[in-house]
C-alpha cells in the first residue's frame, strides 16, 4: 500500500522560505512515477504547485513566479517543497501526491495534507 | 490559459437519488479530465481519470463521460460517503487545473 506523509512546520513568518517533505512509503521513488505538491488555501479549490520526477525534471506551477523548488531524494524515499519569500496568500494545506502516468496524470495518492500558516 | 468551470457550484439531495455534475473546459481537452471528491478535514480522493475510466476500488455508481469541453460526473444511487465537494481537474502542457468544486449536500 503506498502512502504518503508531509512533515514541516506549521508555522513560517512572511518573507522567510518555507520547506516541506513528503516521505513515502510502499513503492520506491526511483522506480518511477512523478510526484507533486498541491495546496488548499483555507475553504478554497486545491492548486497545484509543481510536480517532479526522480531524475530530476521539474515544473511548476506559473503563478508562483519561480518561488517553488522541488527535490528529489532516492536515498530517503522523499521528495521535498521549498516556497521562497511567503505571505498570508501561502498559507494553506499543503499536499504531496503521486502523478499516474497516464494523458490525464491523475493523483492517485496523497498525503493526508499539513497545514502551513503564514504569521509574524 | 483553459479554465475549467463546475455547475451546479451546490445542490442538495438525498441518499439514492442520482446526481449529475459538469464540468466545462474554456477550450478542447479531448479527455485529459480526472474527477476528485473531497470530505471535510480529508485529502482529495480520485474517482475517475482520462474522463471515463474508474480507479482502483471506486465504486460502479460514478459514471463520467464526455470529452472536447463538455464533460459529466454521475453518481447514480447517492450513498452516505458521497456527501462532499467534488472537483474536476484537466492537465495539459505541463500545468493542472482544478475547477471551482462542487459541493453536494444531505437533504
Amino acid at each position: 500500500q503506498v502512502q504518503l506523509q508531509e512533515s514541516g512546520p506549521g508555522l513560517a513568518k512572511p518573507s522567510e522560505d518555507l520547506s516541506l517533505t513528503c516521505s513515502v512509503s510502499g513503492y520506491s521513488i526511483s522506480r518511477g512515477y512523478y510526484w507533486g505538491w498541491v495546496r488548499q488555501p483555507p475553504g478554497k479549490g486545491p492548486q497545484w504547485i509543481g510536480t517532479g520526477f526522480h531524475t530530476g525534471y521539474t515544473y511548476f506551477n506559473p503563478s508562483l513566479k519561480s518561488r517553488a523548488t522541488i527535490s528529489v531524494d532516492t536515498s530517503k524515499n522523499q521528495f521535498s517543497l521549498r516556497l521562497s519569500s511567503v505571505t498570508a496568500a501561502d498559507t494553506a494545506v499543503y499536499y504531496c501526491a503521486r502523478v499516474i502516468g497516464s494523458i490525464s496524470a491523475p493523483l492517485d495518492y496523497w498525503g493526508q495534507g499539513t497545514l502551513v500558516v503564514v504569521s509574524s | 490559459d483553459i479554465q475549467m468551470t463546475q455547475s451546479p457550484s451546490s445542490l442538495s439531495a438525498s441518499v439514492g437519488d442520482r446526481v449529475t455534475v459538469t464540468c466545462q473546459a474554456s477550450q478542447d481537452i479531448g479527455t485529459s479530465l480526472n474527477w476528485y471528491h473531497q470530505r471535510p478535514g480529508r485529502a482529495p480522493k480520485l474517482l475517475i481519470y482520462e474522463a471515463s475510466i474508474l480507479d482502483t476500488g471506486v465504486p460502479s455508481r460514478f459514471v463520467g463521460s464526455g470529452s472536447g469541453t463538455d464533460f459529466t460526473l454521475t453518481i447514480t444511487s447517492l450513498q452516505p460517503d458521497d456527501f462532499a465537494i467534488y472537483y474536476c481537474q484537466h492537465y495539459g502542457n505541463f500545468m493542472y487545473t482544478f475547477g471551482q468544486g462542487t459541493r453536494v449536500e444531505i437533504k
